[in-house]
């Protein structure tokens, strides 16, 4: 089983919409990543939220982790047509090691 | 602006031939990784190496073998292909256990 997944495999909305992506995870964190995976590319990462930390911000994007339901989400506000991609949560369970578990991905389409 | 390189972009290969994939990066970082993401976009890490040193070796098939000449440099090696090994191979690096840097990927199809 995963120890990470997103919580739904896709969605749609009109520019302008906000949007919110779910995340949720099995085992204890250190931290918890967005990553965003445009056509052809590769992931590039959004943001970085720790397990003290309950709410982070990077422009139009605002990412918040529950330690206590073991969930994190990532909210888009004003969306654009150039953020239709796929979105990963992924987390580091191992504090010694530089491994990451991504989740399956969210597919989010924003239509013109 | 790309500081992870990959080549080839793409690659197409029959059954049982031998196939090398290659990756640079020029940030500076001590750990490199190989990721397969497949048709439905689930990504799985392979191998991970920490300054030309092996530290993550997932439950990957023996014919996949990772070779490192520096730590900016980490290659990917597969000997006699399958169908399923058909995916895209990402790259990545990272300063260390946050931020990972990837590659624009190779992609890979066996027929």
């Amino acid at each position: 089983s995963q120890l990470a997944e997103e919580n739904s495999w896709a969605l749609s909305v009109h520019e302008g919409e906000s949007v919110t992506v779910n995340c949720s995870y099995k085992t204890s964190i250190t931290a918890l990543q967005w990553y965003r995976q445009k056509s052809g590319k590769g992931p590039a990462q959004l943001i970085l939220i720790r397990s003290n930390e309950r709410e982070k911000r990077n422009g139009r994007l605002r990412a918040t982790l529950d330690t206590s339901s073991q969930s994190s989400s990532l909210s888009i506000t004003a969306t654009r047509c150039e953020d239709t991609a796929v979105y990963f949560c992924a987390t580091d369970h191992n504090n010694a090691g530089a491994k990451l578990t991504f989740g399956g991905g969210t597919r989010l389409t924003v239509r013109p | 602006e790309t500081a992870v390189f990959q080549t080839p972009n793409y690659h197409v290969t029959q059954v049982g031939n031998e196939v090398s994939f290659n990756c640079k990066q020029t940030l500076g970082h001590d750990t490199m990784y190989w990721y397969k993401q497949d048709s439905k976009k689930l990504l799985k890490i392979m191998f991970s190496y920490n300054n030309k040193q092996l530290i993550v070796n997932e439950t990957v098939p023996r014919r996949f073998s990772p070779q490192s000449s520096d730590k900016a440099h980490l290659n990917l090696r597969i000997k006699s292909v399958e169908p399923e090994d058909s995916a895209v191979y990402l790259c990545a690096s990272s300063p260390g256990k946050d931020t990972q840097y990837f590659g624009p990927g190779t992609r890979l199809l066996v027929l």
